[in-house]
C-alpha cells in the first residue's frame, strides 16, 4: 500500500479563485481528515468525514467545504481563496474516526498570489 | 476548549546528551495523547501514542494527568533524532489538536 496519496503536489492560484485538493486513503480506511499546516505552526483541523458523512469541523469559514466518496477518497475545496489560504494541506485517514492514530499523505503546498 | 502548547520552538543538543520535548495541554476529559514526528523531506508520522506505553526509536513518554503533561524524553540523543516533533490531543468524538512543535537539532 503506497499509503495516503494526495494530489497535486503544488498548486498556484490566484486571489478569488477556487481550488479542489484530492486525498485517496489507505485502503480499508473509512475516515478521512483535512488540515491546514501554515509555515512555522502545527497541523489545524478543518473537516473530518466518516463513512463519507461530515463527523468533524474546524473553526474555517463556509469557503471550505469537502466531500468523501463511496470509495472512502475525499476531496477539500476552497472558495474565493486569499492570501492567508496560502499552506500546505495534509489528508489523514485512519481506520476509524475516534481517536485513533492519524496517516498522513504528503500534502499539497497552496500558493495564493 | 482543548489546547495544546509546546514552549520550545527549538532544541539544540549534542549527540549522546539527553533530551526532553515539552506537551501541555488542557482538556476536560481523559485525553488520547500523541507525538508525531516529521523528518527532512518525509511526511508527518506517529511516533509514539500513550495508551500503547511503547518505546519507539528509544523514546518514551509519560501521561501526567495531575500536571496535565506528555513530555517526550530519549536518554542518548542521536543526529538522526533531528526533526520537527509535535504533540497532538485528541478526546472522544472530539477532533484532533497539534502543538504548534518543537524543532529538535541534535549536534555533532
Amino acid at each position: 500500500d503506497a499509503g495516503v496519496t494526495q494530489s497535486p503536489t503544488h498548486l498556484i492560484k490566484t486571489r478569488g479563485q477556487q481550488v479542489t485538493l484530492r486525498c485517496s486513503p489507505i485502503s480499508g480506511h473509512k475516515s478521512v481528515s483535512w488540515y491546514q499546516q501554515v509555515l512555522g505552526q502545527g497541523p489545524q483541523f478543518i473537516f473530518q468525514y466518516y463513512e463519507k458523512e461530515e463527523r468533524g469541523r474546524g473553526n474555517f469559514p463556509d469557503r471550505f467545504s469537502a466531500r468523501q466518496f463511496p470509495n472512502y477518497s475525499s476531496e477539500l475545496n476552497v472558495n474565493a481563496l486569499l492570501l492567508g489560504d496560502s499552506a500546505l494541506y495534509l489528508c489523514a485517514s485512519s481506520p476509524i474516526w475516534d481517536t485513533d492514530t492519524q496517516y498522513f499523505g504528503p500534502g499539497t503546498r497552496l500558493t495564493v498570489l | 476548549a482543548q489546547r495544546v502548547t509546546q514552549p520550545e520552538k527549538l532544541l539544540s543538543v549534542f549527540k549522546g546528551a539527553p533530551v526532553e520535548l515539552k506537551c501541555n495541554y488542557s482538556y476536560s476529559g481523559s485525553p488520547e495523547l500523541f507525538w508525531y514526528v516529521q523528518y527532512s523531506r518525509q511526511r508527518l508520522q506517529l511516533l509514539l501514542r500513550h495508551i500503547s506505553r511503547e518505546s519507539i526509536k528509544g523514546f518514551t513518554a509519560d501521561l501526567n494527568k495531575g500536571e496535565t503533561s506528555f513530555h517526550l524524553k530519549k536518554p542518548f540523543a542521536q543526529e538522526e533524532d533531528s526533526a520537527m516533533y509535535y504533540c497532538a490531543l485528541s478526546g472522544y468524538g472530539q477532533n484532533f489538536v497539534f502543538g504548534p512543535g518543537t524543532r529538535l537539532s541534535v549536534l555533532p
